[in-house]
């Protein structure tokens, strides 16, 4: 059973410039979630794809983007980056939609952005 | 607004003890509670999980506890052992399978 990996693991971006991350799910899951956890914070719920389509949003402005592949793979996309942005980005895959089991969620190691 | 808060950021305790991590919430529309471990450069793992119409649930040496009245939840690990220090939050489901984490406890077994 292959786990979630994320890419890249590091990166460094300037003001203004855009990012995008990837996110590969567990084998078998179809719902894939995205959080931000800054520095000495938990993790921020930011939006959930449950097959291809988005399912749920946090408090997260629209230069926040996302998108989910027919292999349930994700992409999270930001904008205009700020250096608020600056955190770790972590990749959630779950092996159900809106109200499956107990919606253990499991991660992925974490993409790591920098933003100077 | 913090809907699931974690007030302590570290706790410390001898090998063999008991290590409680305390966490609590504001919305009463939770249905899951959850706890995750984290260690350093790796993601979130999750840990134990307990339903709402739950009081208690225990896996090995992991025991959640819930008090819904006071909205707190509980996690008990005994006894404590040094491959147990890691971070640990707490998360809570809302309707549209939307989770909120605290802000984590850092514990530390001290062998």
């Amino acid at each position: 059973e292959t786990g979630v990996t994320q890419s890249p693991t590091h990166l460094i971006k300037t003001r203004g410039q855009q990012v995008t991350l990837r996110c590969s799910s567990q084998s078998g899951h179809n719902t894939v979630s995205w959080y931000q956890q800054a520095l000495g914070q938990g993790p921020q719920f930011i939006f959930q794809y449950y097959r291809e389509e988005e399912n749920g949003r946090g408090n997260f402005p629209p230069r926040f983007s996302g998108l989910q592949f027919p292999n349930y793979s994700s992409e999270l996309n930001v904008n205009a980056l700020e250096l608020d942005d600056s955190a770790l980005y972590l990749c959630a895959s779950s092996p159900g939609g809106r109200g499956a089991g107990t919606g253990e969620l499991f991660f992925g190691e974490g993409s790591r952005l920098t933003v100077l | 607004d913090q809907q699931v808060k974690q007030n302590s950021p570290s706790l410390s305790v001898q090998e063999g003890r008991i290590s409680i991590l305390n966490c609590d919430y504001t919305n009463s529309m939770f249905d899951y509670f959850l706890w995750y471990k984290k260690y350093p450069a790796e993601g979130p793992t999750f840990l134990i999980s307990i339903s709402s119409i739950k009081d208690k649930n225990e896996d090995g040496r992991f025991t959640v506890f819930l008090n819904k009245s006071a909205k707190h939840l509980s996690l008990h690990i005994v006894p404590s052992q040094p491959g147990d220090s890691a971070v640990y939050f707490c998360a809570a489901r809302s309707t549209g399978n939307q989770f909120y984490f605290g802000t984590g406890t850092s514990l530390t077994v001290i062998p």
